[in-house]
């Protein structure tokens, strides 16, 4: 079946724009994860969806970074202000079960942010 | 210190090679751990995924986990040309939802 899926692949933004990140997952998939992997580093996570309740965003860099998932299928990942340190690939990932249940994720292909 | 600590220095094996690579971590409340596999420019792929101690074994992968050293290790045996991508240790504490990742390790297959 189809994988993870997500858009835009590439995305230039001016320091100071908005940008919007989108994933959808493998259906029916509970959990929902986003991660942001800097050039040449391993992912780091950024927050974890059950469904459509937001129950870890401790990853967050700041609060310029929110995301939500409102159906509990499609999540969209929202940076306000873009700066040059947000430059990375953002990385969504999802697990069949809730976590503490299945570990396994499986990753999309990511979006290219390149903020200059 | 990070929690996993993976050694990032890119390898270069001539085909048919055994290739091992390795992770260590600092936190003992670890259990579950994986392997994935990243080509350049996509997402992670899911290789091994192993709980607790001991070893697992699919196909021309082994991963060996030793909880007592806080080390964890890949092995690739017969390796192939198609083999070369960046391999990404990973691992998670019971009930958690995020998963704590190495730098990876940039393998070359030489043909």
């Amino acid at each position: 079946g189809a994988g993870v899926s997500q858009s835009p692949r590439y995305k230039v933004a001016k320091r100071g724009q908005d940008v919007a990140l989108r994933c959808d997952p493998i259906s029916g998939h509970v959990s929902l994860f986003w991660y942001q992997q800097a050039l040449g580093q391993g992912p780091e996570f950024l927050t974890y969806f059950q469904n459509e309740a937001q129950l870890d965003k401790s990853g967050l860099p700041s609060d310029r970074f929110f995301a939500e998932r409102p159906e509990g299928s499609v999540s969209t990942l929202k940076i306000q202000r873009t700066q040059q340190e947000d430059s990375a690939v953002y990385l969504c990932a999802s697990s069949l079960a809730a976590s503490g249940i299945s570990y396994e994720q499986y990753f999309g292909p990511g979006t290219r942010l390149t903020v200059t | 210190q990070k929690e996993v600590e993976q050694d990032p220095g890119p390898l270069s094996v001539p085909e048919g090679a055994i290739v091992s690579l390795n992770c260590t971590y600092s936190n003992s409340a670890f259990q579950y751990f994986m392997w994935y596999r990243q080509y350049s420019r996509k997402g992670p792929e899911l290789l091994m995924y192993t709980y607790s101690s001991g070893n697992k074994e699919d196909g021309r992968f082994t991963a060996q986990v030793d909880k007592s050293s806080k080390y964890i290790s890949l092995f690739i045996r017969d390796s192939q040309p198609s083999d070369s991508a960046t391999y990404l240790c990973a691992m998670t504490v019971y009930g958690n939802n995020r998963l704590a990742f190495g730098k990876g390790n940039q393998v070359v297959v030489i043909p």
